[in-house]
């Protein structure tokens, strides 16, 4: 299995709708998660830490299952300023035996007027 | 946000010759690291900083060096550029190894 895995969509969903965006990762060792938001040619930048089962940041919601080793990011009421692509980071093996975080490849997200 | 430059933000060259990207932070991190993100591959990490003098390599480490003198101060360097180095660079910082990272705002380097 690979270090972190997400669906790369892209998904495109109307104005308003909930859009769930799944990652599952294989170091069941890691302990603290997070999701990135990348605009188009533009650096990624820190949506929400994972630290526990989960946390809420308004419209925002992320959860961790530990037991099936997956994260979970879940937008409600998607508005057109949410379109980018969603990175999943976990801590874990990033070549040459270092011990650092991990990035998914992303998933693309387009909200629909 | 985090006080973090990369220099140059655009760089083209030619195939052979050296070339050195700088990042520097204002906000006194302990790590920093350097990724290079691709088309279908997502960030991947080339080398990454523990402190001054203090590095290691990352997942796509070959054909690159850094060096660390000072805190604020992480030089990527190619010593004789590619065309399969053509990327966009980014650094970043971080209090930790498995605290957030922040990014600049990247560079974007073609070898021709």
């Amino acid at each position: 299995r690979k270090e972190v895995e997400q669906d790369p969509g892209p998904f495109n969903v109307p104005e308003g709708a909930t859009v769930a965006f799944n990652c599952t990762y294989s170091n069941s060792a890691s302990q603290s998660f997070f999701w990135y938001r990348q605009d188009c040619r533009k650096e990624p930048k820190l949506l929400m830490s994972v630290y526990s089962s989960g946390n809420e940041d308004g419209r925002f919601t992320a959860q961790l299952n530990r037991a099936s080793q997956y994260i979970s990011l879940l937008i409600r009421d998607s508005k057109l300023s949410d379109s980018a692509t969603y990175l999943c980071v976990v801590p874990g093996d990033s070549g040459a035996g270092s011990y650092q975080l991990t990035f998914g490849k992303g998933t693309k997200l387009s909200v629909i007027p | 946000d985090a006080g973090i430059t990369q220099s140059p933000r655009h760089k083209v060259t030619e195939t052979g010759t050296p070339v050195t990207l700088r990042c520097h932070q204002t906000e006194n991190h302990r790590y920093m690291y350097w990724y290079r993100q691709d088309p279908g591959h997502g960030l991947r990490l080339i080398h990454y900083s523990y402190g001054v003098k203090d590095t290691d390599k990352g997942e796509v480490s070959d054909g690159y060096s850094v060096s660390r003198s000072k805190t604020e101060d992480f030089l990527l360097t190619l010593e004789s550029a590619t065309s399969s180095q053509t990327s966009v660079y980014f650094c970043a910082i971080s209090d930790g190894q498995s605290q957030p990272q922040h990014f600049g705002d990247g560079t974007r380097l073609s070898i021709l």
